[in-house]
């Protein structure tokens, strides 16, 4: 099993639909979890940190399942400009939270 | 702004050319990455320092050889590379395992 897993997609939406993107990880003492978006031919961007008790940012919901080991994204009322790759990110604890572990990313297109 | 520069943003180097790419943050990270990213392809580790220590090196050719002078600057001195190196090469810097991308050198070897 990867270390890090994600539906590639690609996902179409039309806008003002609400998707929604799960990442799968195989190390249970992985500690602390990110989203970051990348847009075309553009460098990745912290999106939003992903708490245990699950935190929101607007239209944006993060979410985290540590008994089956996924996190999720939750968009609602999706604009054009929300078009990007959505990446997770997943790191250990303590002196080793150096390890980045990025899942390849699920790509998103919003259509009008 | 994110707070790491890289330099150069573009970059065309032929295969016997000897040049190096910059990057510099200043967020007071501990540690520093090198990404490769080929066209509509995954981000690929490169390097990872800790500590200004190399703690990742993932079976990177050696005609990449990165340097990292102290804990805000890092270098990826580049020679003799082939056409297929070219790419976006994306410096990170993070701390507690928030990064922080710099904007990328795009690199055409020729």
């Amino acid at each position: 099993r990867k270390e890090v897993e994600q539906d590639p997609g690609p996902f179409n939406v039309p806008e003002g639909a609400t998707v929604a993107f799960n990442c799968t990880y195989s190390n249970s003492a992985s500690q602390s979890f990110f989203w970051y978006r990348q847009d075309c031919r553009k460098e990745p961007k912290l999106l939003m940190s992903v708490y245990s008790s699950g935190n929101e940012d607007g239209r944006f919901t993060a979410q985290l399942n540590r008994a089956s080991q996924y996190i999720s994204l939750l968009i609602r009322d999706s604009k054009l400009s929300d078009s990007a790759t959505y990446l997770c990110v997943v790191t250990p604890s303590g002196g080793s939270n150096y390890k980045l572990t990025f899942g390849k990313g699920t790509l998103l297109t919003v259509n009008p | 702004e994110t707070g790491v520069t890289q330099t150069p943003r573009h970059l065309v180097m032929g295969m016997t050319n000897k040049k190096s790419l910059k990057c510099e943050q200043h967020l007071g990270h501990n540690a520093m990455y090198w990404y490769k990213q080929s066209a509509k392809k995954p981000l690929e580790l490169m390097f990872v320092y800790s500590l200004e220590e190399r703690v990742e090196n993932n079976s990177v050719p050696s005609r990449f050889s990165p340097e990292c002078p102290n804990s805000s600057h890092l270098f990826l001195h580049l020679h003799t590379l082939q056409p297929e190196d070219s790419a976006l090469y994306l410096c990170a810097s993070s701390q507690a395992g928030r990064a922080f991308f710099g904007q990328g050198t795009r690199l055409t070897v020729v």
